[in-house]
C-alpha cells in the first residue's frame, strides 16, 4: 500500500484479555518495526524484522508479548492477559531493510491500546 | 546514561526566532543518525537524516559531532507550523532508538 497500515485505530480491552494489533507495512520493505509509546514518554523498541532472517526480539517487555510476521507482510502484535501497564500507542513502522537503516523509517498512525 | 538524551523544554519561542537543539548519544557503535517530527497525538515522521559534514533542508540545519556523540538541529525563521515534538534518532545495530524529545511552541 500507500503507507504503513495499522488496525485498530483504538482497542479498550478488559484486563486479563489477550489483543492482537495488525501492522500492513509499505509494500517492497522488508524491515517491519514494533515500538510502543506511553503518555508523556519517548518510544519504546519491541521486537524488529528483517525478511526472513530470525526477529530481534530483544526489546519485549515480557513472554506476555509475541509478534509474528507471515509471508514476510503483515504482522500481528499479540498481548496476552493484557494488564494496566499496557496501555499505550503501538507503532508499527517499515523501512527498505537492513542496509537502510540510513533512509529511516515510515510509521503507521498506531493503534492506541487502553486497558481498563 | 540513557542511549539518547535530549533537553525536553518547552522551547517558547516567537515566529522568525532561531532556535536549537541538543542531543547526545552513548553509544560510539552508532552509524545513522535523525531527526524525527511528532506532532500531538501523531506518528513520527522523518524530518531528516544527520550526517557528519553537516547537513541543510531549507530552514533547518543538523549537525553531527562524533567525538562528542552530540547531535543539534538548528531551525531558522521559525514558522507557527513548526510547533512539535522534535525527537533525536540514532541506531543501536538495526533497530532506531528515539529520545524522549525536546518540545517547541512557536507563538505569534
Amino acid at each position: 500500500g500507500a503507507g504503513v497500515s495499522q488496525s485498530p485505530s483504538n482497542k479498550v480491552t478488559e484486563k486479563g484479555k489477550d489483543v492482537e494489533l495488525r501492522c500492513d507495512p509499505i509494500s517492497g520493505h522488508t524491515a517491519l518495526y514494533w515500538y510502543r509509546q506511553s503518555l508523556g514518554q519517548g518510544l519504546e523498541f519491541l521486537i524488529y524484522f528483517q525478511g526472513n532472517s530470525a526477529p530481534d526480539k530483544s526489546g519485549l517487555p515480557s513472554d506476555r508479548f509475541s509478534a509474528e510476521r507471515t509471508g514476510g507482510s503483515v504482522s500481528t502484535l499479540t498481548i496476552q492477559r493484557t494488564q494496566q501497564e499496557d496501555s499505550a500507542v503501538y507503532l508499527c513502522a517499515s523501512s527498505l531493510g537492513r542496509s537502510r537503516t540510513s533512509y529511516g523509517y515510515t510509521f503507521g498512525s498506531g493503534t492506541r491500546l487502553t486497558v481498563v | 546514561r540513557k542511549e539518547v538524551e535530549q533537553d525536553p523544554g518547552p522551547f517558547n519561542v516567537p515566529e522568525g526566532a532561531t532556535v536549537a537543539f541538543n542531543c547526545t548519544y552513548s553509544n560510539s557503535a552508532s552509524q545513522s543518525f535523525f531527526w524525527y517530527r511528532q506532532d500531538c497525538r501523531k506518528e513520527p515522521k522523518l524530518l531528516m537524516s544527520v550526517y557528519s559534514s553537516g547537513n541543510e533542508d531549507g530552514r533547518f540545519t543538523a549537525q553531527l559531532n562524533r567525538a562528542s556523540q552530540y547531535i543539534s538541529l538548528l531551525i531558522r525563521d521559525s514558522k507557527l507550523s513548526d510547533s512539535a515534538t522534535y525527537l533525536c534518532v540514532v541506531n543501536r545495530g538495526t533497530a532506531l532508538i528515539f529520545g524522549k524529545g525536546t518540545t517547541l511552541s512557536v507563538s505569534s
